[in-house]
């Protein structure tokens, strides 16, 4: 199985600020099948990129995705006041899928 | 608008059974793998199993393999879970989606508490 693992757990920071959040493989995931989801409480997942670095329906492009073999990243290039959210990864490159546990981006 | 309502959720006795049931509207759902993912308390979400459009196709996660069957009912435009010798490993959130690589779009999601 792979293990996916986020950091940093919580990031608290401004808006305008730019966000990094990193997703860490155990193995290399095949074909970079990979999605990023943003969740807001009370609320559903919503699928910002998948293998990697494909946005979504509707994601602002201050959104990007990239990212290879075991590890990728998520960067929000400035924070807006509705990017303060849970963002989670999740492999679908090998069964099991898995998901990793979160980072919270917080407002500082 | 694309909407996925789960329903069938509640309080089992360890060892009971229950079904879970999602209702897709504004797709076609024919179109579309669909899987169950679930949360449990203080836990990351888990993949469960995604089943292929047509329903004569499925994949599980090795710790509900042989007690959760997933299928579907396309002309109800519905997705089901049967879940069976329940444990309390087995208490959390169900949420179905839309897709199995990607999930576009998701439930609010069903509760299922097991316990004695």
């Amino acid at each position: 199985e792979i293990v996916l693992t986020q950091s940093p757990g919580t990031l608290s920071l401004s808006p305008g600020d730019g966000a990094t959040l990193s997703c860490r493989a155990s193995q290399s995931v095949t074909r970079s099948q990979l999605a990023w989801y943003q969740q807001k409480p009370g609320q559903t997942p919503r699928l910002l990129f998948w293998d990697g670095s494909n946005r979504g329906t509707g994601i602002p492009d201050r959104f990007s995705g990239s990212g290879s073999g075991t590890d990728f990243t998520l960067t929000i290039s400035r924070l807006e006041p509705e990017d303060f959210a849970v963002y989670f990864c999740h492999q679908y490159g090998a069964s099991p899928f898995t998901f990793g546990p979160g980072t919270k981006v917080d407002i500082k | 608008q694309v909407q996925l309502v789960e329903s069938g959720g509640g309080l089992v006795k360890p060892g009971g059974s229950l079904r879970l049931s999602c209702a897709a509207s504004g797709l076609t759902f024919s179109d579309f793998y669909m899987t169950w993912i679930r949360r449990a308390p203080g836990k990351e979400l888990q993949w469960i199993s995604y089943i292929d459009p047509s329903g004569t196709s499925a994949n599980y996660a090795d710790s509900v393999k042989g007690r959760f069957t997933i299928s579907r009912d396309n002309a109800k435009n519905s997705l089901y879970l049967q879940l069976s010798s329940l444990t309390d490993e087995d208490t959390g959130v169900y949420y179905c989606a839309r897709g199995h690589l990607g999930l576009e779009v998701w439930g609010q999601g069903t509760t299922v508490f097991v316990s004695s």
